[in-house]
């Protein structure tokens, strides 16, 4: 079946660094997507992975592993702004994504 | 018009009534899609388009139907509502260029209830 896997919920401190796993199983894969979601906001892209290894831009950076089913996002210099859900969404064929339920996170002062 | 637009923002329905949300899009995307959100599971993919004229079936196509007669809009029909029906829906609408990211753009979401 098809299947991603993410953490319900996380914590960090303002000016830290979090890492933030996404494991799945899918019948094919042509691309891991991850997109933020602002409370009662809609989902906004942040980075595209469809290649193994890291890619950064700014603040954030995502990885992707194929062989093993794993990507992460590591967020950098944390905000309290990125207090939001963080959604990992794998592309399995031509344009659809099958998606994670997100991942809360919390940043503290 | 910037990006996508949704109708209403908000709804409250009686249950066995009709309903058609609201979606157009002015970036020319060829793919466009509907996604219910509910709390817990995330993001499930409705029906969707890959083109003007054609439609397909999502995850959880049940209970709803959808056209898409021009590029520009995808309605999304509830026949007759009911309040497993309540959710928040998404239109989300992507190009399909090879290649390409072809990332997926949100609406701003229509958060609907069923009494």
């Amino acid at each position: 079946g098809q299947n991603i896997d993410q953490p319900t919920e996380m914590t960090a401190t303002e000016g830290a660094i979090v890492q933030i796993n996404c494991t799945y199983q899918t019948s094919g894969f042509n691309g891991l997507f991850w997109y933020q979601q602002h409370a009662g906001e809609a989902p906004t892209f942040l980075s595209y992975n469809v290649l193994d290894g890291l890619e950064e831009k700014g603040r954030f950076s995502s990885f992707l592993s194929r062989s093993k089913g794993y990507s992460y996002l590591l967020l950098k210099e944390l905000q309290m702004k990125d207090s939001a859900s963080y959604l990992c969404a794998v592309r399995d064929g031509d344009y659809q994504l099958i998606w994670g339920a997100g991942t809360k996170l919390i940043i503290k002062p | 018009i910037a990006g996508i637009t949704q109708a209403p923002t908000s709804q409250i329905l009686a249950a066995g009534r009709r309903m058609t949300l609201r979606c157009t899009q002015d970036m020319r995307h060829n793919a466009m899609y509907w996604y219910r959100q509910d709390l817990g599971l995330g993001l499930r993919l409705i029906h969707y388009s890959n083109t003007a004229g054609t439609t397909g079936k999502g995850e959880v196509p049940d209970g709803y139907s959808v056209s898409r007669a021009n590029t520009d809009d995808f309605p999304l029909t509830l026949a007759s509502a009911v309040p497993s029906q309540t959710s928040v829906y998404f239109c989300a609408s992507s190009d399909t260029l090879a290649g390409d990211y072809n990332e997926q753009f949100f609406g701003p979401g229509t958060r609907l209830t069923v009494l």
